[in-house]
C-alpha cells in the first residue's frame, strides 16, 4: 500500500511563499509521476504540476509563474513552493502519485493552508 | 477554470441507478482517457473509475463509466446510502498539457 503525507505551515502570510513537502511511504519515490492538486473551501479540484523522478516538471499554465515542484529521492519526498500568495491561495493541498496514463491513483489526507496575515 | 462540465448535483433513493455526465471537448476527453473520483464529506479524493471504464482494485461493481465522443458518464447502480458524495471527473488536456477536472457533482442519496 502506498502512503502520502503533506506536511508544511498551516498560515501563510500574504506575499510570501508557501512550501509544503510530501512524504511518501510504501512505494519508491524513484518511479511515476508525483503531483500537487489543491482544492479551495466548498470548490472543486485545481492540478497544479507534477514532477518525474528524474525532476522533469509540468505546471498548470495558471500558476507556473510562481509553482516551483522540487524531489528528493533519498529522502522519498518531493516538495511545493508557490510564491507571492493570496487569499485565492487558501486551500486543501494534496500531494498525489500520478500514474503514466495521468491519473491520480493514490491521494494524501490534505493539509489547509491559509494565507493570512 | 473548469472546462469540463458536470451537473452540480444529482440525486436518487436507495436501490436506483444515477448517471453522472462529464462534457468536455476534442482536447481533451475527444483525445484522452477519463478518470473518476469520489470524495467522502471530510475526505481526501479517491479513484473511481480509470481510463474510462477500468475499476480500481476494490470499487464496487456498481460503479462504472463510459465514454463516447467528448462526453463521458459515471453510472453508480443499487445506490446505496454511503454513495452520497462529491463526484470528480478527470482527464489530461492537449492544449493545457496538464490535467483538467469538472467542477463536481455532489450525489444526494434521498
Amino acid at each position: 500500500q502506498v502512503y502520502l503525507q503533506e506536511s508544511g505551515p498551516g498560515l501563510v502570510k500574504p506575499s510570501e511563499t508557501l512550501s509544503l513537502t510530501c512524504t511518501v511511504s510504501g512505494d519508491s519515490i524513484g518511479s511515476y509521476y508525483w503531483s500537487w492538486i489543491r482544492q479551495p473551501p466548498g470548490k472543486g479540484l485545481e492540478w497544479i504540476g507534477y514532477i518525474y523522478y528524474s525532476g522533469s516538471t509540468n505546471y498548470n499554465p495558471s500558476l507556473k509563474s510562481r509553482v516551483t515542484i522540487s524531489i528528493d529521492t533519498s529522502k522519498n519526498q518531493f516538495s511545493l513552493k508557490l510564491s507571492s500568495v493570496t487569499a485565492a491561495d487558501t486551500a486543501v493541498y494534496y500531494c498525489a502519485r500520478t500514474h503514466y496514463s495521468k491519473y491520480f491513483d493514490y491521494w494524501g489526507r490534505g493539509t489547509l493552508v491559509t494565507v493570512s496575515p | 477554470q473548469s472546462v469540463l462540465t458536470q451537473p452540480p448535483s444529482a440525486s436518487g433513493t436507495p436501490g436506483q441507478r444515477v448517471t453522472i455526465s462529464c462534457s468536455g471537448s476534442s482536447s481533451n476527453i475527444g483525445s484522452n482517457t477519463v478518470n473518476w473520483y469520489q470524495q467522502l464529506p471530510g475526505t481526501a479524493p479517491k479513484l473511481l473509475i480509470y481510463s474510462n471504464n477500468e475499476r480500481p482494485s476494490g470499487v464496487p461493481d456498481r460503479f462504472s463509466g463510459s465514454k463516447s465522443g467528448t462526453s463521458a458518464s459515471l453510472a453508480i447502480s443499487g445506490l446505496q446510502s454511503e454513495d452520497e458524495a462529491d463526484y470528480y471527473c478527470a482527464a489530461w488536456d492537449d492544449s493545457l498539457n496538464g490535467a483538467l477536472f469538472g467542477g463536481g457533482t455532489k450525489l444526494i442519496v434521498l
